[in-house]
This record gives structure tokens, C-alpha cells and sequence, in this order.
């Protein structure tokens, strides 16, 4: 099945500075990602979302970019703020009848003032 | 819209004890899922409806496990009898896209004694 590695586990900006956090699949026929953010005490809440047909999508201060041949994509985050503190979870769809959706582990982000 | 919306929000029980979770999805939204999030294991998908048909409950622990999707607007998760390890926080999402755009309940964070 497919299995997502999120790194890094903990990141730790401050407030202004950009933020990446990097995720590898293994089933080179998913085709859908999605990036969640999690705060406290609250459900995941998805952040944006990228296709296997395109490189790169933006919406204000957040990004991701996919890399197929290499099998990884990442979420970018700029100017950061104390209110982007959260857990950020990756995910990837794979295809096919038994299609699934495979979170990673997270990644706890701090933005220090 | 409310959103999706899960009680209780706090459940505290005994060992052996029966557990029922609540979930209303997102009205107009045809899939449904359950998750369990721990420190250990992540996100973990119990099992998913559409149509109120489960499509995948591969990730349902045992046969203390049981979710039913008796219409559109309800689902209820239950674990009979429960045990310490259940202890989690369980959350309830819906889409209107099978496997994308999943939008998440606030969770039931359960304890077992």
C-alpha cells in the first residue's frame, strides 16, 4: 500500500520567516495531495490541495509543489505568523477501485515572536 | 452550515463498558469517515460510507468495532466492549468527493479506564 513520510516532525520559525515541510509517497499512481493543518484541540482542516497533473499551486502566503519523477512534494509557507502554529499533515491518494487516502505523521510548527 | 458535527466531545468510560459515537455530516455530502488519531499510530482510517454504503472498513481494529449509516445525515460508531488501548481521539469527516476535500468534526476525545 502507500506509504507518506513527512519531515521534519518539528519546526520551529520565527514569525516572518518561511516555513517548508517536505513529504514522500510511494505509489507513483496517486494523484491527489492534500495539505491539512490541525490547531489544537480542533479537527484537521484542509489548507490546499494539488493534483499529479500539475507543479505547483499557490493561494496567498501557502504553496506546494510536487515533484513526480522524484516522488515527493512539498508545503511552503511565507511571512509566517504566530496563528500558523499548528500540526500540518501531509496526505496522497492513490488510484484504482480500492483508492486511499494515507495521511503522513505531521509536522508540529511553532512560530516564535 | 454547522458543519460536521460530532458528540459527545468528551467521553470517559470504564473498561468492558459499550461506547457510541455521534457524527452529522455536512448536509449534501455523500461520503463519510472515521478516523482515530493517537500519538502512536497517527491518523487512521476505521472505515469510510458513501451513498451510506461502507466502501472501506479494512481499518476497523476488530469486531469490537462496529459503524452504522442508517441515512444521509447520521452515522454512529460503536465499541463494544471497550478497552484502555481504544483510548484516542476518534473524528468523524465528510466530502462531497469521495476521497478529497474531507471536512472534519471538532473529534470525541475518549478515555477508557
Amino acid at each position: 500500500g502507500e506509504n507518506v513520510e513527512q519531515h521534519p516532525s518539528t519546526l520551529s520559525v520565527q514569525e516572518g520567516d518561511s516555513a517548508v515541510i517536505k513529504c514522500t509517497y510511494s505509489d507513483s499512481a496517486s494523484n491527489y495531495f492534500p495539505w491539512y493543518k490541525q490547531e489544537l484541540g480542533k479537527g484537521p482542516q484542509l489548507i490546499i490541495d494539488i493534483r499529479s497533473n500539475v507543479g505547483e499551486k499557490k493561494d496567498q502566503r501557502i504553496a506546494v509543489t510536487l515533484n513526480k519523477t522524484a516522488k515527493h512534494f512539498s508545503l511552503h509557507i511565507t511571512e509566517t505568523q504566530p496563528e500558523d502554529s499548528a500540526v500540518y499533515f501531509c496526505a496522497a491518494k492513490t488510484t484504482g477501485t480500492a483508492s486511499k487516502l494515507t495521511f503522513g505523521t505531521g509536522t508540529r510548527l511553532q512560530v516564535t515572536l | 452550515d454547522a458543519g460536521v458535527i460530532q458528540s459527545p466531545r468528551h467521553e470517559v468510560t470504564e473498561m468492558g463498558q459499550e461506547v457510541t459515537l455521534r457524527c452529522k455530516p455536512i448536509s449534501g455530502h455523500n461520503s463519510l469517515f472515521w478516523y482515530r488519531q493517537t500519538m502512536m499510530r497517527g491518523l487512521e482510517l476505521l472505515i469510510y460510507f458513501n451513498n451510506n454504503v461502507p466502501i472501506d472498513d479494512s481499518g476497523m481494529p476488530e469486531d469490537r468495532f462496529s459503524a452504522k449509516m442508517p441515512n444521509a445525515s447520521f452515522s454512529t460508531l460503536k465499541i463494544q466492549p471497550s478497552e484502555p488501548r481504544d483510548s484516542a481521539v476518534y473524528f468523524c469527516a465528510s466530502s462531497l468527493d469521495r476521497l478529497e476535500k474531507l471536512f472534519f468534526g471538532s473529534g470525541t476525545q475518549l478515555s477508557v479506564l
